[in-house]
């Protein structure tokens, strides 16, 4: 199985500020053939169900502010929120879709400074 | 409009069983392989099972292998999930999720194993 790892556990930024977390996987994620990192990231709030924000990674789900965006390859991701808003306030969960179980990381308690 | 909507959740005695649905529209449900996802309360996201789109290939979490059985209905747009001799720790949120293609999430149902 893929063991997906967050860090750090939690993290309190100031409104405006750079919130940065970090996954990283067990196992690569990346599949040659289309050169795609199978690797989601979602945001939750309590009480809600998980909104995907990136997937294939790096890319945007519609409607998600460009504030948000992640990077990496291979075993070794970040998500980034460039100018932390009240509203980002949430649990950040990674999560790889490249094999069965599709594992997620732990997640990231984002709060505010 | 791509939707999933799980039903079924409810308060069910230890040792006993519970089935839950997923009804999925907005996508030709049979080409795209489905799964469950589980929430216990305060806790974080735990995959529970997948199945195939023509349910011939299905893998399950081992906190659930041999108690929970997936299946799915393509003439009825359906996931289920039967889950037996359920245990206090089986009590979650579950969510059904497709992984491929589009990602997406159902609002989930909840599940409490309580005497």
């Amino acid at each position: 199985d893929i063991v997906m790892t967050q860090s750090p556990d939690s993290l309190a930024v100031s409104l405006g500020e750079r919130a940065t977390i970090n996954c990283k996987s067990s196992q690569g994620v990346l599949y040659s053939y289309n050169n795609k990192n199978y690797l989601a990231w979602y945001q939750q709030k309590p009480g809600q169900p998980p909104k995907l924000l990136m997937y294939w990674a790096s890319t945007r789900e519609s409607g998600v502010p460009d504030r948000f965006s992640g990077s990496g390859s291979g075993t070794d991701f970040t998500l980034t929120i460039s100018s932390l808003r009240a509203e980002d306030v949430a649990v950040y969960y990674c999560q790889q879709y490249y094999s069965p179980p599709f594992t997620f990381g732990p997640g990231t308690k984002v709060d505010i400074k | 409009e791509v939707h999933l909507m799980e039903s079924g959740g409810d308060l069910v005695q230890p040792g006993g069983s519970l089935r839950l649905s997923c009804a999925a529209s907005g996508f030709i449900f049979s080409d795209y392989a489905m799964n469950w996802v589980r929430q216990a309360p305060g806790e974080g996201l735990e995959w529970v099972s997948a199945i195939s789109g023509d349910g011939s290939n299905i893998h399950y979490a081992d906190s659930v292998r041999g108690r929970f059985t997936i299946s799915r209905d393509n003439s009825k747009n359906t996931l289920y999930l039967q889950m037996n001799n359920l245990r206090a720790e089986d009590t979650a949120v579950y969510y059904c999720a497709k992984f491929q293609g589009d990602l997406m999430w159902g609002q989930g149902t909840l599940v409490t194993v309580s005497s």
